[in-house]
């Protein structure tokens, strides 16, 4: 069970704008940087947002992150149907037993 | 851009042992930690490990030790994960994936190999 909570799924018309949350605690989300992943079907994850906010080349403006205290929040705007995938959050968790930890994950359906 | 490559497909007995490669091509791997995350059908990304190449000394998550090692040879540019003691909910498709940044493991992850689904049945 994760310690980073998405909700299940968000749906939006082709256009329009979603938002995920990803919520944690003290010893992940507020302590770390936040990074943002896109599984899209049957493919492996890729790297959509690192550093709380920053976007690697190649990844379109339309895609945003940001992250205040326990929790961040990635957004993407002009919803196109080959945004339909699995998003992920994940950070470093310093607990006493450090390691990485993924968000439960949340599947974005475009209308 | 780094390139990560991975074994292909297995099917393993009950209690018997895996070995997955991803070999590295295209880029810096000594100085670069390469994890392991595990997807079990239908269910979400989990970090199994991670190793810094140059260091040879794996991290592992808590749920994995014991069960899991994670090596490195930087003559080939492979890493390995091998998990011991297979059971039915091993059956998963694992992934390698790269630290963008140097030094450290479980930072965030640039490169993704193509992943290898491990099937475990009698």
């Amino acid at each position: 069970q994760s310690v980073l909570t998405q909700p299940p799924s968000v749906s939006a018309a082709p256009g329009q704008k979603v938002t995920i949350s990803c919520s944690g605690s003290s010893s992940n989300i507020e302590s770390n940087y936040v990074s943002w992943y896109q599984q899209l079907p049957g493919t492996a994850p890729k790297l959509l947002i690192y550093e709380n906010t920053e976007r690697p080349s190649g990844i379109p403006d339309r895609f945003s992150g940001s992250k205040s205290g326990t929790s961040a929040t990635l957004g993407i705007t002009g919803l196109q149907t080959g945004d339909e995938a699995d998003y992920y959050c994940g950070t470093w968790d310093t607990s006493l037993s450090a390691n990485y930890v993924f968000g439960t994950g949340t599947k974005v359906t475009v209308l | 851009q780094v390139q990560l490559v991975q074994s292909g497909a297995e099917v393993k007995k009950p209690g018997s042992s895996v070995k997955v490669s991803c070999k590295a091509s295209g880029g810096t791997f000594s100085t670069h930690g390469i994890n392991w995350v595990r997807q079990a059908p239908g269910q979400g990304l989990e970090w199994m490990g991670g190793i810094i190449p140059i260091f040879g000394t794996a991290n592992y998550a808590q749920k994995f030790r014991g069960k899991v090692t994670i090596t490195a040879d930087e003559s080939t540019n492979t890493a390995y994960m091998e998990v011991s003691s297979l059971t039915s909910e091993d059956t998963a498709m694992y992934y390698c994936a790269r630290d963008r940044q140097q030094l450290v493991v479980g930072n965030w992850f640039d490169s993704w190999g193509q992943g290898t689904l491990v099937s475990v049945s009698s």
